[in-house]
């Protein structure tokens, strides 16, 4: 069965610290990964994604990704904190092999961002 | 460029009553999802759409009711709404090829806020 995990329901940084989000999957084929931020009271929007190739993928606002395939790990990282990065953050997959046509979604990261 | 959009954004049922919630998208993609978000949680997919007259449940369809007459629309049908279904929301779509494995990302609207009293 394809699963997402954010283990962290909260990550607490201070600006101008790097952060990471955690997420962790679980697909019978080759993962297609995204990331999305949620403002409050907005839409998510697409922050990066892998699909294939170079297993560091940057994306808007700063952002980057690195899949590692061993550890089933697609974690999210930013060098420098920003206040207005404190979002909730969502990792989804989407399994190549089977049930092709959904996106998984993990269950959040809210992000806090001290000044 | 609109993209996704979604009305009503706010709308306040009774027990009982039913209403549509719309979605239509310019972007000429094929897939369209519905998933709701309940406070503090994920998102959970309702149905989803691979192109028009193409419709398949989600995780949790029981109360809802799509359909998919054209590429743009995709309106979620809610009968008899019950409690359990005050929720945001959200639309969303995307452009795949499963030939060539193509897959875009997920494009959001901003979301619909019911709730049911």
């Amino acid at each position: 069965a394809q699963s997402v995990a954010q283990p962290e329901d909260q990550v607490n940084v201070a600006e101008g610290n790097p952060l990471t989000v955690k997420c962790t999957y679980s697909v019978s084929g080759n993962p297609y990964l995204f990331w999305y931020v949620q403002y409050p009271n907005r839409g998510l929007q697409f922050l990066l994604k892998y699909i294939t190739g170079d297993n560091l993928v940057k994306g808007s606002y700063g952002f980057e990704a690195e899949f590692n395939k061993s550890q089933t790990s697609f974690h999210l990282k930013k060098p420098s904190a920003l206040v207005s990065d404190s979002a909730l953050y969502f990792c989804a997959v989407r399994d190549s092999r089977n049930n092709f046509n959904k996106f998984y979604f993990g269950s959040g990261t809210k992000l806090n961002v001290k000044p | 460029n609109a993209g996704v959009t979604q009305t009503p954004k706010f709308r306040i049922l009774k027990i009982g009553q039913s209403m549509t919630l719309q979605c239509t998208q310019d972007m000429n993609h094929n897939y369209m999802y519905w998933y709701r978000q309940d406070p503090g949680m994920g998102l959970k997919l309702i149905y989803y759409s691979v192109g028009a007259g193409i419709t398949d449940k989600g995780e949790v369809p029981n109360g809802y009711n799509v359909s998919r007459s054209t590429t743009e629309d995709f309106p979620l049908r809610l009968e008899l709404a019950a409690p359990s279904q005050t929720s945001v929301y959200f639309c969303a779509s995307s452009y795949s090829r499963g030939v060539a494995r193509v897959t875009g990302e997920l494009f959001f609207g901003e979301g619909s806020r019911l709730t049911v009293l």
